[in-house]
């Protein structure tokens, strides 16, 4: 079956502190994964994709599919981190279609 | 710039009230999505639609009915709402590419509530 999970509901820490986001899913196909981001009182974006391999606002996030994982790390959260993060699995040849994990909330306190 | 709209930000609709969703992209896009987002549920894809008047069933399509007349819109129908389909809404589009997945472009939301 095809799965994400995503097993913090709410991950809290301290402004300058290491974060992780923990993200695994479960894929018979070649995986394409996302992670999309929604600050208070806006649109759900996209903040990066595994094949693009790119750092956006400090956050980087690495396909392991020997542990079917991909993680959203940053090494120094800020305040402004605070939001709604939810890890997605593409289905191939399904029109574009995402599956999305259950959401982590991360705060970070000042 | 990606414009993706839906017709009202919040929505109190009576049990049983049909009830429409609209949804209007202007860049082109092939995709369209409909979602609800539930707390600790996440995003749960209702139906979408990968060209007009093609639809296709996502994971919870009971209770609700989408067209697709024309390319740039997307309606979700609630044929006859009922108290568990209180949730937000969320409408988005994307690009067909080939061989890969284009990044998905998100509305604002609509916040039903079914009383």
């Amino acid at each position: 079956a095809q799965r994400v999970t995503q097993p913090e509901k709410l991950l809290s820490v301290f402004k300058g502190a290491p974060v992780e986001l923990k993200c695994n899913y479960s894929y018979s196909g070649s995986p394409e994964l996302f992670w999309y981001v929604q600050y208070s009182r806006q649109r759900l974006q996209l903040l990066l994709r595994h094949i693009s391999r790119e750092s956006i606002k400090g956050f980087t996030a690495d396909l392991n599919k020997g542990e079917t994982s991909f993680h959203l790390k940053k090494p120094f959260a800020q305040e402004e981190d605070s939001a709604m993060y939810y890890c997605a699995l593409a289905i191939y040849n399904q029109g574009g279609k995402l599956i999305f994990g259950q959401g982590t909330e991360l705060s970070v306190k000042p | 710039d990606v414009k993706v709209t839906q017709s009202s930000r919040y929505l109190v609709k009576r049990t049983g009230e049909k009830v429409f969703l609209e949804c209007v992209q202007d860049m082109d896009h092939e995709n369209m999505f409909w979602y609800r987002q539930d707390p600790g549920l996440g995003l749960r894809l209702i139906y979408f639609s990968y060209d007009v008047k093609m639809k296709e069933k996502g994971d919870i399509p009971e209770g609700y009915s989408v067209s697709r007349e024309k390319k740039e819109r997307f309606s979700l129908i609630l044929e006859s709402a009922s108290t568990n389909q209180t949730s937000m809404y969320l409408c988005a589009s994307s690009f067909q590419i080939s061989g890969s997945t284009d990044t998905q472009y998100f509305g604002p939301g609509t916040r039903l509530t079914v009383l």
